[in-house]
């Protein structure tokens, strides 16, 4: 089944305590993305990646670090959580980059920063 | 820079009435436009798409036309159901010549619930 995955779903954690967030597609996409949702806010971007070993930032990257070594793989780093980071979190894939590519997105991580 | 605007929710309807959400959009250039569904603990999916001008989406009942005199891309069902409750979300894609860069941008959703 084609799908973007991401692990964990929920995360509890406290301030300053580095964490990971993995996602991963199995579609063979080019475009990856991060984004945060919060209330009133829709949809943020934070990092996206438009192929391997190409990164770049979103609208609100403070705060994140994001890395693609492999296609299939591009995990969220937040090297000190601060309690400004508890948000709803949503990776996204594309076949590419481009104007006309629909995003495919994984189920969410709600994470929660004491 | 790039917007989308669209209608604060929530909106509540009685089965089988005619929906509207309306979506407004500012872009320097020539974006796709997006209808995107967010159901309770699910991601976004896609809805419809429509990537140039009088273009019309449509998907399971919902429709949406490519506006670009009003900048608008408006979401139309004829008859909700009770499981079209969920969050909808418009978005556009651009590509920015300044940052050489596509830019996708969200609104801020509208939540639509159905009574039976």
């Amino acid at each position: 089944e084609a799908q973007v995955t991401q692990n964990p779903r929920y995360l509890i954690t406290v301030t300053g305590k580095k964490l990971t967030v993995t996602c991963s597609q199995n579609m063979n996409h080019e475009y990856m993305s991060w984004y945060r949702q919060d209330p009133g806010l829709g949809l943020r971007q934070i990092y996206y990646s438009m192929n391997v070993e190409v990164t770049d930032k979103g609208d609100v990257p403070e705060g994140y670090k994001v890395s693609r070594k492999e296609k299939r793989n591009f995990p969220l780093i937040l090297e000190s959580p601060s309690p400004n980071q508890t948000s709803l979190y949503f990776c996204a894939s594309s076949l590419r980059g481009g104007v006309f590519f629909e995003q495919f997105f994984g189920p969410g991580t709600r994470l929660t920063v004491l | 820079g790039d917007s989308v605007t669209q209608m604060e929710g929530p909106v509540t309807l009685s089965e089988e009435a005619f929906l509207t959400i309306n979506c407004t959009y500012t872009a320097t250039g020539y974006p796709s436009l997006f209808w995107y569904v967010q159901y309770p603990g699910e991601g976004l999916q896609l809805l419809l798409k429509a990537t140039k001008a009088d273009d019309k989406g449509s998907n399971k009942g919902f429709e949406a036309t490519y506006r670009k005199e009003t900048t608008s891309f408006h979401l139309e069902k004829g008859s909700v159901q009770v499981s079209d409750s969920a969050v909808y979300f418009c978005a556009l894609s651009d590509f920015s010549g300044t940052s050489g860069t596509y830019k996708y941008i969200f609104g801020t959703g509208t939540r639509l619930k159905v009574l039976a």
